[in-house]
């Protein structure tokens, strides 16, 4: 299993620009989510799925927009792109009927906005 | 959502047991505390979760009073590889409807082993 991946490792923005953060999995794990961590800080829950067809917000959910269409797939969408989002974006699983905290992460992805 | 309380950073040397304590007095009932750790440009990783007393896995033990108002990582005989940030979380197990399913990791506690 290639566990979570994401996509790109690296992204350069300019203000306004939409762009979307990929995110796959393959081991079939209904819980998806994606948080952003800022430098020095802990990581904050942008919004999260509990399955296909079902997504929720997280702690700051403005500017991003989610959907879940298959279970493997958890994109990530930045409408119209702010410095204030550059950040380090990280997308994580949990299998279904596991307690939630026990979540993968993959590897995460870089973005900077200019 | 419980909000959880972490030393900002610790040094110990190599072959020392290390303690890190989170306070988190607005515990809920059906609260489990939960411990990540994360290396630099990698995402956290799972190391231990718990409810009450002790639990002990093979990497770190948790240790979490009667009143569960706090807890304590213990990583026994610490090495340069544990060099990392540990993130203490509280939160539901299971997710339980809309808005229930959020965790929220501090700042973390900047552990350095020292050779």
């Amino acid at each position: 299993n290639a566990g979570v991946t994401q996509t790109p490792k690296f992204q350069v923005l300019k203000t306004g620009q939409s762009m979307t953060l990929q995110c796959a999995q393959d081991m079939n794990h209904e819980y998806m989510s994606w948080y952003r961590q800022d430098p020095g800080m802990g990581l904050r829950l942008i919004h999260y799925s509990v399955g296909a067809g079902i997504t929720d917000q997280g702690e700051v959910p403005n500017g991003y927009n989610v959907s879940r269409s298959t279970t493997e797939d958890f994109p990530l969408r930045l409408l119209s792109a702010a410095p204030s989002q550059t950040s380090v974006y990280f997308c994580a699983s949990s299998p279904s009927g596991d307690r939630v905290e026990t979540q993968y992460f993959g590897p995460g992805t870089r973005l900077l906005v200019l | 959502l419980a909000k959880t309380t972490q030393p900002i950073s610790m040094d110990s040397y190599e072959g020392q047991e290390v303690n890190i304590t989170c306070s988190h007095n607005n515990i809920a009932t059906n609260d489990y505390i939960t411990w990540y750790q994360q290396f630099p440009s990698q995402g956290p990783r799972f190391i231990i979760q718990g409810y009450k007393t002790k639990v002990t896995n093979e990497v770190a033990s948790l240790f979490i009073p009667a009143d569960r108002k706090s807890s304590t990582l213990s990583l026994p005989r610490v090495s340069l590889s544990d060099t990392a940030v540990y993130y203490c979380l509280v939160g539901p197990p299971y997710y339980s409807g809309a808005g229930s399913y959020q965790l929220t990791f501090g700042k973390g506690t900047k552990l350095s082993v020292i050779p």
